[in-house]
């Protein structure tokens, strides 16, 4: 069976300080790679998808960057961290090549920024 | 270009009356679509999923929901609520070739 992990789980770092967020998925091949940011109370905004290694799409202009080394390694970056990059990280995957098959998410990472 | 509309920012039901929460989307395309559950600093989790077959879905820890393509509607049901099922509620729809869209959830809150 397909297993994601995704870590940390919880983060606290200092506004200017680099951030590295990691997720793996296990089980499957090609997977399509997704990472979304949940603010507090809200909905999920997509940041970057992927649908190979070196295929990466962002979604929004931001202060973060995506990176996708292996074919199912997902990392997401930041050179400075800002008050505004705090929330709940969430990575996903999805099968590639289908029309029907829904994205499976990790447990989050939660971020502060101080 | 899709979206998703969940009418209810927040539903609130007492514990073993029936659940509704309300999913409408809008594609140019009949659309695959998805429920998730999310607790509280927890991942989504999937409880079920269309994919133009049958229209009455079934999906885990009792819910349900019916695809309803002149109402363009996919609603999600519970017969009976436990307490266990206060979370957060997303309704996602899919065609092939563009992104997830997501609706901006509903907060269900189950009172003793």
């Amino acid at each position: 069976s397909q297993t994601i992990h995704q870590w940390p789980a919880t983060l606290v770092q200092p506004v200017g300080s680099p951030l590295s967020l990691e997720c793996t998925v296990e089980g499957t091949s090609n997977p399509n790679l997704y990472w979304y940011r949940q603010a507090a109370g809200r909905g999920l905004q997509l940041l970057f998808y992927s649908i190979g290694i070196d295929q990466i799409s962002s979604e929004v202009p931001q202060n973060l960057s995506a990176s996708r080394p292996q074919d199912r390694q997902f990392i997401l970056s930041s050179k400075k961290l800002l008050l505004s990059d705090s929330g709940f990280y969430l990575c996903a995957w999805s099968r590639s090549g289908t029309s029907n098959q829904p994205q499976h998410f990790g447990d989050g990472t939660r971020l502060s920024i101080l | 270009a899709q979206s998703v509309t969940q009418l209810d920012s927040h539903v609130s039901v007492s514990e073993g009356t029936p659940v509704l929460l309300r999913c409408n989307y809008s594609s140019s395309y009949s659309p695959s679509l998805f429920w998730y559950v999310q607790h509280p600093n927890k991942g989504l989790q999937l409880l079920l999923k269309y994919t133009s077959a049958a229209t009455l879905v079934k999906g885990i820890n009792g819910f349900e929901a019916e695809f309803k393509k002149s109402e363009t509607s996919f609603h999600l049901t519970k017969p009976s609520a436990h307490m266990s099922d206060a979370a957060e509620y997303f309704c996602v729809a899919y065609n092939y070739g563009q992104n997830f869209v997501f609706g901006p959830g509903t907060r269900l809150s189950v009172l003793p």
